[in-house]
């Protein structure tokens, strides 16, 4: 299955910044996802994200807000933009594996003061 | 509206005691029912993909199972690393898995 590295693993932000989250896939893939877990709760689906294409957003989730960038086929970062301490949550980015489900990287833990 | 339930929400065991995780799910479109497992500050890691009603897969200590409208985990003589949150999903259309809240699951030496 698919190795997935995740950059920065947890960072501790202000409120109105803008973090950007790196997705890297060791093989190439069509399409690429981004969840939210935020505290104690289970994954939530951001948006998915085609290379060469406009990301495809969940209801509840605005490009303005989580802007996703997909330039090729292993790599993809989504940004979350004019943070408040409501985004203080973990994302977590995924791929479909070949058979063994989808694949999920180790996670971005953002904390937002 | 896709909608995934677990139950229950926490259990604690003993170890050697054996015991199963349920997820109950909807049955419009279903494509796949994932099994995870979640550890602490890391992503979920892939456990089992049931697609259809009757299926079974085994791994270890662990076996999943899937009717029409269920999934069960079920878990043989625990030990204590299998200590964990466990995660059910549900794969619809657009390859969109929908989460379940999880079972935090205990296993006590």
């Amino acid at each position: 299955s698919a190795v997935i590295s995740q950059k920065p693993s947890r960072d501790i932000c202000q409120r109105g910044t803008s973090l950007t989250i790196q997705c890297q896939v060791d093989s190439q893939v069509t399409m690429m996802f981004w969840y939210r877990q935020q505290p104690g709760q289970s994954l939530t689906l951001i948006a998915t994200a085609n290379q060469g294409s406009e990301a495809t957003y969940e209801s509840g989730f605005v490009i303005d807000k989580f802007p996703i960038s997909r330039p090729n086929l292993t790599f993809s970062t989504l940004t979350v933009s004019n943070m408040s301490p409501e985004d203080s949550s973990i994302y977590l980015c995924s791929v479909a594996g070949q058979g063994r489900g989808y694949t999920f990287g180790s996670g971005t833990r953002l904390t937002v003061v | 509206e896709d909608q995934v339930t677990q139950s229950p929400e926490a259990l604690r065991l003993q170890e050697g005691e054996s015991s199963s995780l349920n997820c109950s799910y909807t049955v419009s479109g279903l494509r796949g029912l994932f099994w995870y497992r979640q550890d602490p500050g890391k992503g979920p890691e892939f456990l089992f993909t049931l697609y259809s009603a009757g299926e079974e897969k085994e791994k270890e200590r662990l076996k999943a199972t899937l009717t029409k409208k269920e999934s069960f985990l079920h878990i043989t003589a625990p030990k204590p690393e299998d200590s964990a949150t466990y995660l059910c999903a549900e794969e619809t259309s657009g390859s969109r898995l929908t989460f379940g809240e999880g079972t935090q699951l205990t296993v006590n030496p």
